[in-house]
């Protein structure tokens, strides 16, 4: 089973700045992460496949990149509805895996 | 518009069953490949289980193996998850959710439904 892990656990921020969330797997993936946001009480919604294709809708301050073990999702000028959790998922290998998620909340 | 409405949750003994289904609708469902993700109480999602485009091809994850089944009846647009031998640790809250792409057999969730809990309690 490949272990995503993610960082930092929790980001604090505040409105207008940059954030940049780290998520590091187990073995090599390729491109094959996805990006997940996650509100309070709602499912799960694609951001990012192919650790850098924005899914539909999206707005163009979030991007992903990397490949291989190491990746990255950047927020560039956070909004006040970016407020949430994000998972990184693999979907190279089966079972497919998420990290544990990083917060972030308001500074 | 992509609408998948899971039902079928609610309170189960330890040992118990509990059969979850998906309805889908605003897209041909015969098309994707669907799948199963659960999420515990304050903990991050955890995929359970896909199913393809024509069920020809399974994936569980280990903890579930023996004990659910995934089944699609693409006539009548539905995915279902019957779940045996449950124990307190299945307690979460039980998403369907749908393939970015069609034909293909992925497990890249793109649409998802608002989810079912399931608790396993005496």
């Amino acid at each position: 089973e490949i272990v995503m892990t993610q960082s930092p656990a929790t980001l604090s921020a505040s409105p207008g700045e940059r954030a940049t969330l780290s998520c590091r797997a187990s073995q090599s993936l390729g491109s094959t992460l996805a990006w997940y946001q996650q509100k309070p009480g709602q499912a799960p919604r694609l951001l990012i496949y192919g650790a850098s294709t924005r899914a539909p809708d999206i707005p163009a301050r979030f991007s992903g990149s990397g490949s291989g073990t190491e990746f990255s999702l950047t927020i560039s000028s956070l909004q006040s509805e970016d407020f949430a959790v994000y998972y990184c998922q693999q979907y190279i290998n089966w079972p497919r895996t998420f990290g544990q998620g990083t917060k972030v909340d308001l500074k | 518009e992509v609408q998948l409405v899971e039902s079928g949750g609610g309170l189960v003994k330890p040992g118990g069953s509990l059969r979850l289904s998906c309805a889908a609708s605003g897209f041909p469902f015969s098309g994707y490949t669907l799948s199963w993700v659960r999420q515990a109480p304050g903990k991050g999602p955890e995929w359970v289980a896909s199913i393809s485009s024509d069920s020809a091809f399974i994936y569980y994850v280990d903890s579930v193996k023996g004990r659910f089944t995934v089944s699609r009846d693409n006539a009548k647009n539905s995915l279902h998850l019957q779940m045996d031998s449950l124990r307190a640790e299945d307690t979460a809250v039980f998403y369907c959710a749908r393939d970015r792409h069609s034909g293909t057999f992925i497990g890249l969730l793109e649409f998802w439904g608002q989810g079912s809990l399931v608790t396993v309690s005496s």
